[in-house]
């Protein structure tokens, strides 16, 4: 874990704000993406970003934006912040080696709650 | 639509035994399939990926299999130990997000002591 590393790891927000969490890795990969998770739903791909010109929506990308600032950083964003994006929220890496088989790194996670 | 399905129940099992766990997928077939460990309150770790042309994988005390025509992988932690008590995840690509990884809800296992 200590090669990703997440910002806040914890949060609790009103409704209605902007909220924004951080990522960084040094791990040197291009790959990196953002996930949620909620019980019993498993982790469910919001962003993604194969270089720091690429960014791409996932399966639940409504009301969330990203940007990588840099090859090592890639933050997430909730504009306005609703109770039902309450989860967990995991950045995770990969390398580019070989295409899609590649593993992913991930970090220690972010438990935000929305109020 | 594409789904991915594991063990809804948790595994209880006793130390020493073999835990078995299921990743069912329907409507697709994927090219390879990931497996991870997650324990709680952290990030999910890589274990093993199997390739469609691998019928079994196998790391230490853990043993992978891939049915292509079932349709189905199994997990198997052999001479289970209390420290193999975590959550663990298939993830297989799903074609609805461009053959991004997709992750099953997780079966937790329990190994007493």
């Amino acid at each position: 874990d200590a090669d990703v590393t997440q910002t806040p790891r914890n949060r609790i927000t009103k409704t209605g704000k902007r909220i924004m969490l951080e990522c960084s890795q040094t791990k040197g990969h291009d790959r990196m993406y953002w996930y949620r998770q909620d019980p019993g739903l498993g982790l469910r791909l919001i962003y993604y970003s194969f270089d720091v010109k690429d960014i791409n929506k996932g399966e639940i990308s409504d009301g969330y934006s990203v940007s990588r600032q840099a090859q090592a950083k890639f933050s997430l964003s909730l504009e306005s912040a609703i109770p039902n994006q309450t989860a967990l929220y995991f950045c995770a890496t990969s390398d580019n080696r070989g295409h899609v088989y590649n593993e992913q790194f991930f970090g220690p996670g972010t438990r935000l709650t929305v109020l | 639509s594409q789904k991915i399905e594991q063990n809804s129940e948790a595994l209880n099992i006793q130390e020493g035994k073999t835990a078995t766990l299921t990743c069912n997928y329907t409507n697709y077939s994927p090219a390879y399939l990931q497996w991870y460990r997650q324990d709680p309150g952290r990030g999910p770790v890589f274990l093993l990926l199997i390739r469609e042309n691998e019928k079994e994988k196998r790391k230490e005390r853990l043993k992978v299999t891939f049915d292509t025509t079932l349709k189905q992988s199994l997990f198997h932690i052999t001479a289970s130990q209390p420290a193999d008590s975590a959550t663990y995840l298939c993830a297989p690509p799903n074609p609805v997000n461009d053959y991004k990884l997709s992750f099953g809800a997780g079966t937790t296992v329990t190994v007493r002591a």
